[in-house]
């Protein structure tokens, strides 16, 4: 049952340039989701969301893009730097539930 | 700033044991969670609960698990008799209010190893 796909296992970028981490989903009842960053040995930190009724949200270097037509979300990193080197994670929720879908996550390195 | 913690961050137990994994929510947070990881695999949702009762449990969560919230401040997750699939890291997390725009803060977990 793989509501939120992440087709990337990893990822390298070189340090300076965009990361661009995809999402898929299935559930058109989602109207809701998030990237989390998960360092090891630590828990998922949230780090960005969107709700299904904007097509673009930017904190700082980090943008999402979600296109429900296609059901596709996008994490765009830039510029990219060593530290944001970890595991993300897509996730998604409907509003009827209060639990969190995750994705199987995107390793990825940024080389400097 | 405030955060979610766990303990302990480590537990071996034997198969058919009880375990309790403790989390100490953030003070004025009133959804709690527990989620589960077992290795290589994506991170799953366990149960929600929400004013001293579950409010949704995934199939996951069968009857060997149950969740307590035994004072102001502690969420514990029991697992009553361990099996070795039971194998995961168990996450906590908790967020403020209902809204989906209230974002969960998860706890660094802790890892549990059934041997």
């Amino acid at each position: 049952d793989q509501q939120v796909k992440q087709n990337s296992p990893s990822l390298s970028v070189q340090e300076g340039r965009i990361s661009i981490l995809n999402c898929d989903y299935t559930n058109s009842m989602f109207d809701y989701f998030l990237w989390y960053k998960k360092y090891p040995a630590e828990g998922p930190t949230f780090l960005i969301s969107i709700s299904s009724i904007k097509d673009k949200n930017e904190d700082g270097r980090f943008t999402v893009f979600l296109n429900k037509s296609a059901k596709h979300l996008s994490l765009h990193i830039v510029p990219s730097q060593p530290g944001d080197s970890a595991v993300y994670f897509c996730a998604a929720s409907e509003t009827s539930y209060d639990k969190v879908i995750f994705g199987p996550g995107t390793s990825l390195s940024v080389i400097p | 700033e405030p955060e979610v913690t766990q303990t302990p961050s480590h537990q071996v137990t034997q198969m058919g044991q009880e375990v309790i994994l403790r989390c100490v929510p953030i003070s004025n947070h009133l959804y709690f969670y527990w989620y589960r990881q077992i290795l290589g695999q994506k991170v799953e949702f366990l149960v929600s609960f929400y004013n001293n009762e579950i409010s949704e449990k995934s199939e996951i969560f069968d009857d060997q698990f149950s969740v307590e919230r035994p004072d102001g401040s502690n969420f514990t997750l029991k697992i009553r008799s361990t099996k070795l699939e039971d194998s995961a890291m168990y996450f906590c997390a908790s967020k403020r209010g209902r809204g989906l725009q209230e974002t969960q803060y998860f706890g660094p977990g802790t890892r549990l190893l059934v041997l």
